[in-house]
């Protein structure tokens, strides 16, 4: 499998504003995972945009996907500060899932 | 409906010594999946099983580690002669299908070797 990375490694902003974080990867993928992680805890599963799929939407959470430029955006509208987490991507192109290093995300009260 | 669970949630071993971390699926998965997280870095795959198989394990180290996933009871990670650098989060993970889909994850074991 192959590991996707993710960009920023850390990303502040206040509440209220959007987050974006992309990641790329280099081969051909099934779909693409994005987790969240938050401090010391188990990894939770955000979405899951498949191959044939530019967009998906799930709550505040917009996740796009290029097959072309090999990359994907998560984007969190109107942010909270529960979601200060580490927010990772997954490319899934065979049973296991490997992992960045992650784009920390903190926001401000 | 009950989330995987692992236990401990930490342990401390002292260098030489053996650690047992376990691991129980969500129930109606049978696809687990093993990942070690070292301080500041992503999850890398250890390795995954089905029950009473190991179906993928390219991310073990070759040597002091083994997985087990019995046919009744928990998965389980073990580590023979541990080292400080086993010291790391080990998270388990289940699903209910084979394939890159969607992955449920425990709290993960803490482990420490001193």
């Amino acid at each position: 499998s192959q590991q996707g990375e993710e960009d920023p490694q850390a990303l502040s902003i206040q509440e209220g504003e959007n987050a974006t974080m992309n990641c790329s990867y280099k081969t051909s993928i099934n779909n693409l995972q994005w987790y969240r992680q938050n401090s010391g805890r188990g990894l939770v599963h955000l979405i899951l945009i498949r191959s044939n799929e530019r967009e998906k939407h799930s709550g505040r959470l917009r996740v796009t996907l290029d097959t072309s430029k090999k990359s994907s955006s998560l984007l969190i509208t109107a942010s909270r500060a529960a979601d200060t987490a580490s927010y990772f991507c997954a490319p899934g192109t065979s049973d296991k899932l490997s992992f960045g290093a992650g784009t920390t995300v903190t926001v401000r009260a | 409906n009950a989330g995987v669970m692992q236990n401990p949630r930490h342990l401390v071993r002292r260098r030489g010594q053996e650690a047992r971390l376990r691991c129980s699926p969500m129930k109606g998965h049978s696809h687990v999946y093993w990942y070690r997280q070292l301080p500041e870095e992503g999850l890398k795959f250890m390795v995954y099983l089905q029950k009473e198989n190991i179906i993928d394990e390219s991310g073990m180290p070759k040597e002091r580690f083994s997985a087990e996933f019995p046919k009744e009871g928990p998965s389980i990670l073990r580590i023979q002669q541990v080292v400080r650098g086993d010291s790391a989060a080990y998270f388990c993970a289940s699903s209910v299908r084979q394939g890159p889909y969607e992955q449920y994850f425990g709290p993960g074991t803490r482990l420490t070797v001193t």
